[in-house]
């Protein structure tokens, strides 16, 4: 089975730009989570989808969104880049057919967004 | 607050010597905990959960974790380090968040040197 892909690899954008990144689940996996990846602040959640909606979401401002395909595709958008948004923007997806947090979560290799 | 703390930002182990990652927890309920490890530039890869049952658990590469209710710690351990296992570990431990919804928050991250 082919893992967890996300793509672009790595971004470069300017303040105040907007970025949208993808991410393609395993196959047969429904439960999409995004999280970003700092030096300082470490893995913080951004929102899970599952079967096309929101399911559960992190403390993160409205400029970070995303959405879920039929096909379980997902991407998240950040309006109005900030210096503070450079992090490794992580994919995970698992079987999680209940909301409960409570299987292995498979891990893309992640997006690096650099602000400049 | 609910929270997973990794006390120690690095951990250096002397190959072939035993190793143990720390993580402490605080959590309401009985925590379901999880221990994921980052390779550099890779994303990260679960390696063991704790739900029930056995406090010792067994999981990939042959690390296991130990689950001490009395301690809330879950820590990681391998009886001899190997050079490749040198990487940054991740322990996480499912919460309820104040929206009714489980989600993971995650430690600091540990970092384990191996020396050969």
């Amino acid at each position: 089975k082919a893992g967890v892909t996300q793509t672009p690899r790595y971004l470069i954008k300017t303040r105040g730009q907007q970025v949208t990144l993808s991410c393609s689940p395993i196959s047969g996996h429904r439960s999409v989570s995004w999280y970003q990846q700092t030096p300082g602040q470490g893995l913080q959640f951004l929102f899970e989808y599952f079967s096309e909606t929101q399911r559960n979401k992190g403390n993160f401002p409205g400029r970070f969104s995303g959405r879920q395909f039929s096909n379980s595709r997902s991407e998240m958008n950040v309006s109005t880049l900030e210096l503070g948004d450079s992090a490794l923007y992580l994919c995970a997806s698992s079987l999680e057919v209940l909301a409960g947090a409570y299987n292995e979560q498979f891990f893309g290799p992640g997006t690096r967004l650099t602000v400049l | 607050a609910q929270s997973v703390a990794q006390p120690e930002d690095q951990v250096n182990v002397a190959e072939g010597n035993p190793l143990t990652v720390k993580c402490t927890y605080s959590v309401s309920g009985n925590p379901y905990l999880f221990w994921y490890v980052q390779y550099p530039n890779r994303g990260l890869q679960f390696l063991l959960k704790y739900i029930t049952g056995d406090n010792l658990v067994k999981g990939s590469y042959g690390f296991e974790a130990e689950f001490n209710k009395s301690q809330t710690s879950f820590h990681l351990k391998k009886p001899s380090a190997l050079v490749s296992d040198s990487a940054l570990y991740f322990c996480a431990v499912r919460v309820l968040s104040m929206d009714s919804n489980y989600q993971l928050i995650w430690g600091a991250g540990t970092k384990l040197i191996i020396k050969p």
